[in-house]
């Protein structure tokens, strides 16, 4: 069966600083990967999908990047963390070409000081 | 621009109950609709998706329905439990990679 892992849990960073959070998913080949963010009270947005290794697509313009080194590995990243980005992110995947069911990752709660 | 609405955001009730959770999207135009089920703290679960040339879906004491024309989904929970409560979320695919997520109803079942 699948499974997918998100690291750290949860997260406290000064502002400036930077961030690095990873996803994995184990048990499928080639899948479609997203980053989500859910802040207090809103939906879920979208912030980065990605069909394959080094395929990425941004959906809304902000300070974070995110990159797929491996297939099956999916990394969200800022040089320089604001207040702004603060938030519940959320890693996801389904399966590439067809497969409409999106699955969740535990989450990271970041909270930037 | 599709936009995902959930009415009401909150809604408490006695165990047993049968109770709906609306969905409403402005845009027809969808590929599918997905409901999932959100723990505080946690991930998101999937609960029932629902192709957009499908009417329902069933799960359990779960039915999600689908009307694409009127741009609106309801699930269904029959006899709720206290095991029920959390937040429930819908989503509709508007792109070939596009998911758009409404604001959740928090569902709380008292004992």
């Amino acid at each position: 069966s699948q499974t997918i892992h998100q690291w750290p849990a949860t997260l406290v960073q000064p502002v400036g600083s930077p961030l690095s959070l990873e996803c994995t998913v184990e048990g499928t080949s080639n899948p479609n990967l997203y980053w989500y963010r859910q802040a207090a009270g809103r939906g879920l947005q979208l912030l980065f999908y990605s069909v394959g290794i080094g395929q990425i697509s941004s959906e809304v313009p902000q300070n974070l990047s995110a990159s797929r080194p491996q297939d099956r590995q999916f990394i969200l990243s800022s040089k320089k963390l604001l207040l702004s980005d603060s938030g519940f992110y959320l890693c996801a995947w389904n399966i590439a070409g067809g497969g409409d069911t999106q699955y969740f990752g535990p989450g990271t709660r970041l909270t930037v000081l | 621009k599709q936009e995902v609405t959930q009415i009401p955001a909150a809604l408490s009730v006695p165990e047993g109950e049968n109770l709906v959770l609306n969905c409403s999207f402005t845009d027809s135009a969808i590929y599918n609709l997905q409901w999932f089920r959100q723990d505080p703290g946690k991930g998101l679960t999937s609960l029932l998706l629902i192709q957009s040339s499908q009417r329902e879906q069933t799960s359990g004491r779960l039915n999600a329905s689908l009307d694409k024309s009127s741009g609106r989904s309801t699930l269904y929970i029959a006899a709720s439990q206290p095991g029920d409560s959390a937040t429930y979320l819908c989503a509709v695919r508007s792109g070939t990679y596009k998911y758009i997520f409404g604001t959740g109803t928090r569902l709380k079942v008292l004992a």
